[in-house]
């Protein structure tokens, strides 16, 4: 069964604007939930987390936000840039595993 | 470079060989985890380390897969008798144990493919 769900396989987004990434999880023991960014042929690169205390995280152009009671995070990125296409995982640990959503294919077009 | 490191990057081997990655963690992470991952999927967990001690093993893991940490530093994934469905990306990734808060870094991953 899957734990983490990434229901949008791909999004496109125009250079400068936003772009929202979506994942809802099922596990209420999940304290911690991070999104990585990845490249074709390279592994998975951390970009940002947010622990279960907090709703929101802020880090440059990237923030993630925690709706517990909805079981659901997102990732904004703004302003999207070319180098941002990749293939976004959110996750979540319950301190042990990780457990990985599916992946969103992200494409900001120039 | 002091991130996690994995070899060989890329095996191609016959069906019913055996074959063996490894993976060399950031030096101060005790944990060490394996993933495999496929086309369109996200990462799926295999088993991690706790220093030298094998903590968890996915149920999904095959009699066919061990892994192994000697002395806690870097850790052997070894597959025997391949088969076409091994193929895939193997992953390591490493963290520091922390009560709360552990990220986990990934390597740059070790392709399979079984022919």
């Amino acid at each position: 069964d899957q734990q983490v769900k990434q229901n949008s396989p791909s999004l496109s987004v125009q250079e400068g604007r936003i772009s929202i990434l979506n994942c809802d999880y099922t596990n209420s023991m999940f304290d911690y939930f991070l999104w990585y960014k990845k490249y074709p042929a390279e592994g998975p690169t951390f970009l940002i987390s947010i622990s279960s205390i907090k709703d929101k995280n802020e880090d440059g152009r990237f923030t993630v936000f925690l709706n517990k009671s909805a079981k659901h995070l997102s990732l904004h990125i703004v302003p999207s840039q070319p180098g941002d296409s990749a293939v976004y995982f959110c996750a979540a640990s319950d301190g042990n595993q990780f457990y990985f959503g599916t992946g969103t294919s992200l494409t900001v077009i120039p | 470079d002091t991130g996690v490191s994995q070899n060989p990057r890329h095996k191609i081997t016959k069906r019913g060989q055996n074959v063996t990655f490894r993976c060399d963690p950031i030096s101060e992470h005790n944990r060490l985890y394996w993933y495999r991952q496929t086309l369109g999927q996200g990462p799926e967990f295999l088993t991690y380390f706790q220093n030298e001690a094998q903590l968890e093993k996915s149920r999904l893991l095959s009699d066919r897969f061990s892994a192994e940490r000697p002395k806690g530093s870097f850790s052997t994934l070894e597959i025997q008798r391949t088969e076409q469905g091994d193929s895939a990306m193997y992953l390591c990734a490493s963290s520091q144990a922390l009560i709360s808060g552990n990220t986990i870094y990934f390597g740059e991953g070790s392709w399979l493919t079984v022919v």
